[in-house]
C-alpha cells in the first residue's frame, strides 16, 4: 500500500515570498490532516478535512495560510507571504476512522522542511 | 486545547536496559491513545494504538492509566536502533489528535 505523498521535500523560500505544498493521502483515507513540526516540538495541527470539507481549521493562521482540497483527495497548503517563524517541517498525514470506539490512526508523509531567509 | 505532556529527556540508557516514558493528558473522556516513533529529520511513525487498560508488541508495552490520567510506554532489552524520539498522541475532538512534544531516548553500546 502506497503510503502519503509530500511534494516538495524541501523548500528555502526569501520572507514575504510565497509557497505551497502538495500532498496526496493514502488511497481511500477520508480524513486528510496538514501539521505544522518545529524543530524540538511535536506536530501541530492546521487544519485537518474530511473528504473535501474542513473539520478544524481553528489553528491556522488564516491571514497567511490557506488550503485547499478540492476533489477530497489530494490537498495544498500555501502560506503568502510568509515569515521567518514559519521555518518548520509541514507534515501531511491521513486517517481512516476504525477502531473500536472510532478511533483515528493517522499515517505520515515525510514532509517538507520550510527554511524562510 | 487540551494538553498533552511529555518528559522531553534524553533518556540515556545502556543496550539491554529497560526503559519507561510516561504521558499525562488533560482530556478525560479521552479513549484511545498512540505513540509514535520519529527518527531524526523524519516523519512520526505508529508505534503503539492504547485502548482500555493497555497493548504489548514484542518489546513494547503500553499502559493506560485513566485514574491518574497517564499513558506509559515501557521498552524492554533496548537496541541502538530504539534511539528516537517517541511522541504521545491524545484524542481532541472528532478524528483529531493532540501531541506532546515527545521524548527522545538515546541507547548506548
Amino acid at each position: 500500500e502506497a503510503g502519503v505523498a509530500q511534494s516538495p521535500r524541501y523548500k528555502i523560500i526569501e520572507k514575504r515570498q510565497s509557497v505551497a505544498f502538495w500532498c496526496n493521502p493514502i488511497s481511500g483515507h477520508a480524513t486528510l490532516y496538514w501539521y505544522q513540526q518545529i524543530l524540538g516540538q511535536g506536530p501541530k495541527l492546521l487544519i485537518q478535512f474530511q473528504n473535501n470539507g474542513v473539520v478544524d481549521d481553528s489553528q491556522l493562521p488564516k491571514d497567511r495560510f490557506s488550503a485547499e482540497r478540492l476533489k477530497g483527495v489530494d490537498s495544498t497548503l500555501k502560506i503568502q507571504p510568509a515569515k521567518l517563524e514559519d521555518s518548520a517541517v509541514y507534515l501531511c498525514a491521513s486517517s481512516q476512522i476504525r477502531g473500536r470506539d472510532g478511533s483515528y490512526e493517522q499515517y505520515f508523509g515525510p514532509g517538507t522542511r520550510l527554511t524562510v531567509t | 486545547r487540551k494538553e498533552v505532556e511529555q518528559d522531553p529527556g534524553p533518556f540515556n540508557v545502556p543496550e539491554g536496559a529497560t526503559v519507561a516514558f510516561n504521558c499525562t493528558y488533560s482530556n478525560s473522556a479521552s479513549q484511545s491513545f498512540f505513540w509514535y516513533r520519529q527518527d531524526c529529520r523524519k516523519e512520526p511513525k505508529l508505534l503503539m494504538s492504547v485502548y482500555s487498560s493497555g497493548n504489548e508488541d514484542g518489546r513494547f508495552t503500553a499502559q493506560l492509566n485513566r485514574a491518574s490520567q497517564y499513558i506509559s510506554l515501557l521498552i524492554r532489552d533496548s537496541k541502538l536502533s530504539d534511539s528516537a524520539t517517541y511522541l504521545c498522541a491524545a484524542p481532541e475532538g472528532y478524528s483529531t489528535l493532540t501531541f506532546g512534544k515527545g521524548t527522545m531516548l538515546l541507547v548506548s553500546p
